[in-house]
């Protein structure tokens, strides 16, 4: 198994408060994904990495930041949670173009 | 834009039954092909992959053929057992930015 692992894997939040979940790769694969999985809409990109200090958005990017400061830790950070960001938000780590991508085993978020 | 289609689920099968579960997609280019699996709880697997025309991926029993014509990736199983029950989703990539395009995924069920 790809050495992938996210932090916290279970949080409940209060809507209005910050939370950043964690994502920690020992692989050192150049490309981190963060996507959230919600029912009927399957797995959508929020933010992806190419590289350290290197970031772009994805489809549904709005509410969220991220950030990689070293090769194996990507962030992804709510700045002020809201209800509609209630999902289960899975790391994703890919070595080479259009390679397969590893995921890891997700973090259930709860904003009440 | 790009983008997959999957069958819409449940599936629920009798142990020993054949399994197809169709996916099409749209690309501008040449993509390549995935099958994923998310088990109980967990994170997704790559179950299998082609990456151009004509190409069959397999794993575990599970078959599928990149069919450009008719811009199909279906998934078949001759014989499915009561431990495939999972979520299935269908994907894509394409182009050198490495993200992926899901499908919105199909649960299957098996029972004994």
């Amino acid at each position: 198994d790809a050495g992938i692992t996210q932090s916290p894997r279970h949080k409940v939040t209060e809507t209005g408060t910050p939370v950043t979940l964690r994502c920690h790769q020992t692989e050192n694969h150049r490309y981190m994904y963060w996507y959230r999985q919600d029912p009927g809409h399957g797995l959508r990109l929020i933010h992806y990495s190419y590289g350290v200090k290197d970031t772009d958005k994805g489809e549904v990017s709005d509410g969220y930041s991220v950030s990689r400061s070293k090769t194996e830790d990507f962030l992804l950070t709510l700045e002020s949670a809201t209800s509609s960001q209630t999902s289960v938000y899975f790391c994703a780590i890919s070595e080479i173009a259009q390679s397969e991508q590893f995921f890891g085993p997700g973090t259930r978020l709860t904003v009440l | 834009g790009d983008s997959v289609t999957q069958m819409e689920g449940p599936v629920t099968l009798s142990e020993e039954a054949f399994l197809t579960i169709n996916c099409t997609y749209t690309a501008t280019g040449y993509p390549s092909l995935f099958w994923y699996v998310q088990y109980p709880g967990e994170g997704l697997q790559l179950l299998l992959k082609a990456t151009k025309a004509d190409d069959k991926g397999s794993n575990k029993g599970f078959e599928a053929t990149y069919r450009k014509e008719t811009t199909s990736f279906h998934l078949e199983k001759g014989s499915v057992q009561v431990s495939d029950s999972a979520v299935y989703f269908c994907a894509l990539s394409i182009g050198g930015y490495q993200k992926v395009t899901f499908g919105t995924g199909t649960k299957l069920q098996v029972i004994p």
